[in-house]
């Protein structure tokens, strides 16, 4: 079946620090890919995605590449500030029929230092 | 603004009862669906429907029950036989289309504290 990989935390660095958090992915078809972010106590917000192989989305100054050859998906951000303290969570999606559902990583806590 | 309104954010029960969480939602989407969050394990969908009066099996449906006689509302009970239903549960929703790249929109969420 589907599945993601993601690079388990926590993930601790000091602001401007540079970030990547890995996300690999196994599909049988050709997934849409996601990155949602989750702030405490709260519900899991969008991030950026991408529908298709070499597409790459942004946000927020967070990029993530669809690298089909690897199949994967990492988040990256070149300076990170105290607020970017979250869980980071990477999803695919195929679409079946009219089914929507997510596959979703185990997600990796960042905490951001000042 | 339109978004998803999960009631109440905290909530405590004794073994044994069943409970319900309420997820209302005024983005006029079709789709809705039930997550559980525990910690190091991300999440794992226990209910969704695309329609009003449908609605599917996740991977860990067990123990849990839903309705969808509205499309705004989309209400999960725990009920008694789930073995392990303290948690943080999550309510989402999306539209319905043929194609791939939609995303869910989630609502703030309840933890259920069962003791």
């Amino acid at each position: 079946g589907d599945s993601v990989t993601q690079m388990e935390g926590p993930v601790t660095l000091s602001e401007e620090a540079c970030l990547t958090i890995n996300c690999t992915y196994t599909a049988t078809g050709y997934p849409s890919l996601f990155w949602y972010v989750q702030y405490p106590g709260e519900g899991l917000q969008l991030l950026l995605k991408a529908t298709k192989a070499d597409d790459k989305g942004s946000n927020k100054g967070f990029e993530a590449t669809y690298r089909k050859e690897t199949t994967s998906f990492h988040l990256e951000k070149g300076s990170v500030q105290v607020s970017d303290s979250a869980v980071y969570f990477c999803a695919l999606h195929i679409s079946s029929g009219s089914a929507r559902q997510l596959t979703f990583g185990s997600g990796t806590q960042l905490t951001v230092l000042p | 603004d339109g978004g998803i309104t999960q009631s109440p954010k905290y909530l405590f029960r004794k073994e044994g009862q069943n409970v319900t969480l309420s997820c209302e939602q005024n983005l006029n989407h079709d789709a809705m669906y039930w997550y559980r969050q525990d910690p190091g394990q991300g999440l794992r969908l226990i209910y969704y429907s695309q329609i009003v009066n449908d609605f599917q099996k996740g991977d860990i449906a067990e123990g849990y029950s839903v309705s969808r006689e509205k499309k705004e509302s989309f209400p999960l009970t725990v009920t008694s036989a789930q073995k392990n239903p303290t948690a943080f549960y999550l309510c989402a929703s999306s539209i319905v289309t043929g194609t791939g790249g939609t995303s869910l929109h989630f609502g703030n969420g309840t933890r259920l504290t069962v003791t």
